[in-house]
């Protein structure tokens, strides 16, 4: 099965920064998906990267405050802008993996971001 | 509309006990697919099962076994002899055509040693 690497793992930052988390994928997909898990929470699909076009965001998340890039089949970044304490969250990257209809959604094991 | 309830905020077991993980879904699809993950204190999302709508026969592995009901739609999650280990924040999910994700809340187990 494929590997998905994020970073950073963890970070404390400072309101009104900005972060940016990387994801690596060892093999290339198509399709990158970015979640945030607020504490407690379940988790909530920030927007859809694909490879040479700009991210699908979902209801409630914009490109100014996430900013995506996918600059290639293996590789996407979030940024998280201005944040805020409520932007204290675990953000995931995940792709689906599989073939032959057994498709999987596979997790990185995602940046737990405190903003003070 | 898609939707995936886990009724159970937060259930409490002593080891050894068997413990039943509850999971209702809602879709007008007749093709989808369920999902168990588990998530530990660390973080990191665990697959464990994948079901397709056209399969409600149950899944033994191990001490985990998946109960799919479409009659109910439910899809439910039993541990028998729980560990632990097994102590984790258990998410139920749904995935509809193109990919799309829907997950449940999530249910908070723990294991009492």
């Amino acid at each position: 099965s494929a590997v998905i690497s994020q970073k950073p793992s963890r970070d404390i930052c400072q309101r009104g920064t900005s972060l940016t988390i990387q994801c690596q994928v060892d093999s290339q997909v198509t399709m990158m998906f970015w979640y945030r898990q607020q504490p407690g929470q379940s988790l909530t699909l920030i927007a859809t990267a694909n490879q040479g076009s700009e991210a699908t965001y979902e209801s409630g998340f914009v490109i100014d405050k996430f900013p995506i890039s996918r600059p290639n089949l293996t590789f996407s970044t979030l940024t998280v802008s201005n944040m805020s304490p409520e932007d204290s969250s675990i953000y995931l990257c995940s792709v689906v993996l599989g073939g032959s209809g057994a498709n999987v959604l596979t997790f990185g094991a995602g940046s737990r971001l405190t903003v003070l | 509309a898609q939707k995936v309830t886990q009724a159970q905020t937060e259930i409490s077991v002593v080891e050894k006990e068997d413990v039943t993980l509850d999971c209702v879904y809602e879709t007008r699809d007749t093709t989808y697919y369920l999902f168990w993950y588990k998530q530990p204190p660390s973080g990191e999302l665990v697959f464990l099962i994948r079901r397709n709508s056209f399969d409600e026969q149950n899944e033994i592995s191990g001490r985990y076994s998946w109960n799919f009901q479409k009659s109910t739609s439910s899809f439910n999650f039993t541990i028998t002899a729980s560990q632990v280990v097994d102590s984790a924040v258990y998410f139920c999910a749904l995935e509809l055509y193109g990919q799309n994700f829907v997950f449940g809340p999530g249910t908070r187990l723990s294991v009492l040693p």
